[in-house]
């Protein structure tokens, strides 16, 4: 079992729609919980940060961590076809000051017209 | 005004060369990373470097050589390329005590 489940899509959205996109992992030390989203041949690029179990909302972007489960979520509001992108889970324990990240393999998003 | 920036963007190669992919950052971060993408999105940690110390090195062939001649610049050298060695390499950087990391544009790597 991978450290870090993440289904890779692609998933299909018509605008508007609200997307979930989630990740299930096995190692309990994770601490840190992010969200990157990578355009296609561009480099990620962090859209969401969170610390502890609960949501964290940005603008039409919410992030939920479940520690107790294992489950991280982000929810897409009133999705938009510029949303179209891979999303990829990230999570981190920090050891002895070194940040060594794992990314799930990332979802692929697309919002149609 | 780019962050991190790679060079080259491509790189079109034959099996048994060496070949070198630059990569600076103008953020003053102390640490900076490499990964490698494979084709299923997958993205690994190869390498970190932290005020030009090694201190990740995750089961990297040592084909792979990571070259920092100064805290701005991470290079990658890989020697006798293998196919599988194909894909898109990502440099990234970290400030001290920070969580983001800001990743390059990438290298698209083709090994023939």
């Amino acid at each position: 079992q991978k450290e870090v489940e993440q289904d890779p899509g692609p998933l299909s959205v018509p605008e508007g729609a609200i997307v979930s996109l989630n990740c299930t992992y096995s190692n309990s030390a994770f601490q840190y919980f992010m969200w990157y989203r990578q355009y296609s041949r561009k480099g990620p690029e962090l859209l969401m940060y969170t610390y502890s179990s609960g949501n964290k909302e940005d603008g039409r972007f919410t992030a939920q961590v479940d520690k107790s489960s294992k489950y991280i979520s982000l929810f897409i509001r009133d999705s938009q076809p510029s949303d179209s992108a891979t999303y990829l889970c990230a999570m981190s324990a920090r050891a002895g000051g070194s940040y060594i990240p794992t990314f799930g393999r990332g979802t692929s998003l697309i919002v149609h017209p | 005004d780019t962050a991190v920036s790679q060079t080259p963007k491509y790189l079109v190669t034959q099996m048994g060369n060496d070949k070198s992919i630059k990569c600076e950052q103008n953020l003053g971060h102390d640490t900076m990373y490499w990964y490698k993408q494979d084709s299923k999105k997958f993205l690994k940690i190869m390498f970190s470097y932290n005020n030009k110390e090694l201190i990740i090195n995750e089961t990297v062939p040592n084909r792979f050589s990571p070259k920092s001649p100064d805290k701005a610049h991470l290079n990658l050298h890989i020697n006798s390329l293998e196919l599988g060695d194909s894909a898109v390499y990502f440099c990234a950087s970290l400030a001290a005590g920070g969580d983001e990391q800001y990743f390059g544009p990438g290298t698209r790597l083709t090994v023939t």
